[in-house]
C-alpha cells in the first residue's frame, strides 16, 4: 500500500462530459503529481503541485485542469471529454525533495463511450 | 531532445533465471535515475534511485547500475520469481528551471514463466 488514495477507481462517461478525479497524498507529502497512461503506452506527466502551488506543467491539455487544496488533496478536472481521453490517470506524491521517490496510487481508469 | 530509451521492449524468461534490462538516456542536466516496477493495472512502485555519484544500488534481488559517463543504466534481476512479471520503467530526472522534471522510458515488459 503506497498510502496514496485515488477515487474513483473506475469512471465511465460519454464524450463531451466533464469529470473530476481525486487524490489524497501520503501523509506528510507536500507534492502531488498527475500522470496519464493510455493503453500500452508509457506514463505521460501532466502537472505537479507543491504545497498548494503549481510547480511544473507537462503535456496537459487546455481542457484539463488541476488544483491542490489546503489539506493537500488534489483534483484533476477533465472537460469536453473525447474518446482519446480514455486512459489510466495516476496520482503520485512525494516530499518534494529532488532525490525522494514518488509514491503512486493505483489510478483511476477512465472510459469514454 | 531529452529522451529515455529502454531495451528490450519485452522479455520472457524462466523462473529462477537472471536477466538484465537496459536504459540509455540523453537527459541533461541529469539529477537522478530511477527504476520503477509496474504490475498490470497498478501504480508504479519505486525500486531504486541513483544520483550522479552512485554507480550501483540494490534492493533485494534487484540491482541497478549507472554509468553517468556513457549515460547508461541497467537493472539486474537475480533468481527471478513469477511475481517479477511486470513492466520495468526507467525514469531520468532532469534539473530544469529550478525543479526536477521526470522523463519516463516506455518500459520493458517482463514475463517470468514456470
Amino acid at each position: 500500500d503506497s498510502g496514496v488514495t485515488q477515487t474513483p477507481k473506475h469512471l465511465i462517461t460519454a464524450t463531451g462530459q466533464r469529470v473530476t478525479l481525486r487524490c489524497s497524498p501520503r501523509s506528510g507529502d507536500l507534492s502531488v503529481y498527475w500522470y496519464q497512461q493510455s493503453l500500452d503506452q508509457g506514463l505521460q506527466f501532466l502537472i505537479q503541485y507543491y504545497n498548494g502551488e503549481e510547480r511544473a506543467k507537462g503535456n496537459i491539455l487546455e481542457r484539463f485542469s488541476a488544483q491542490q487544496f489546503p489539506d493537500l488533496h488534489s483534483e484533476l478536472n477533465l472537460s469536453s471529454l473525447e474518446l482519446g481521453d480514455s486512459a489510466l490517470y495516476f496520482c503520485a506524491s512525494s516530499t518534494g525533495h529532488s532525490n525522494q521517490p514518488q509514491h503512486f496510487g493505483d489510478g483511476t481508469r477512465l472510459s469514454i463511450l | 531532445k531529452n529522451q529515455v530509451e529502454q531495451s528490450p521492449q519485452s522479455l520472457i524468461i524462466l523462473e529462477g533465471k537472471n536477466c538484465t534490462l537496459q536504459c540509455n538516456y540523453t537527459v541533461s542536466p541529469f539529477s537522478n535515475l530511477r527504476w520503477y516496477k509496474q504490475d498490470t493495472g497498478r501504480g508504479p512502485v519505486s525500486l531504486t534511485i541513483m544520483t550522479f555519484s552512485e554507480n550501483t544500488k540494490s534492493n533485494g534481488r534487484y540491482t541497478a547500475t549507472l554509468d553517468a559517463d556513457t549515460k547508461q543504466s541497467s537493472l539486474h534481476i537475480t533468481a527471478s520469481q513469477l511475481s517479477d512479471s511486470a513492466s520495468y520503467i526507467c525514469v531520468v530526472s532532469e534539473f530544469s528551471g529550478g525543479y526536477n522534471k521526470l522523463i519516463f522510458g516506455a518500459g520493458t515488459r517482463l514475463a517470468v514463466h514456470p
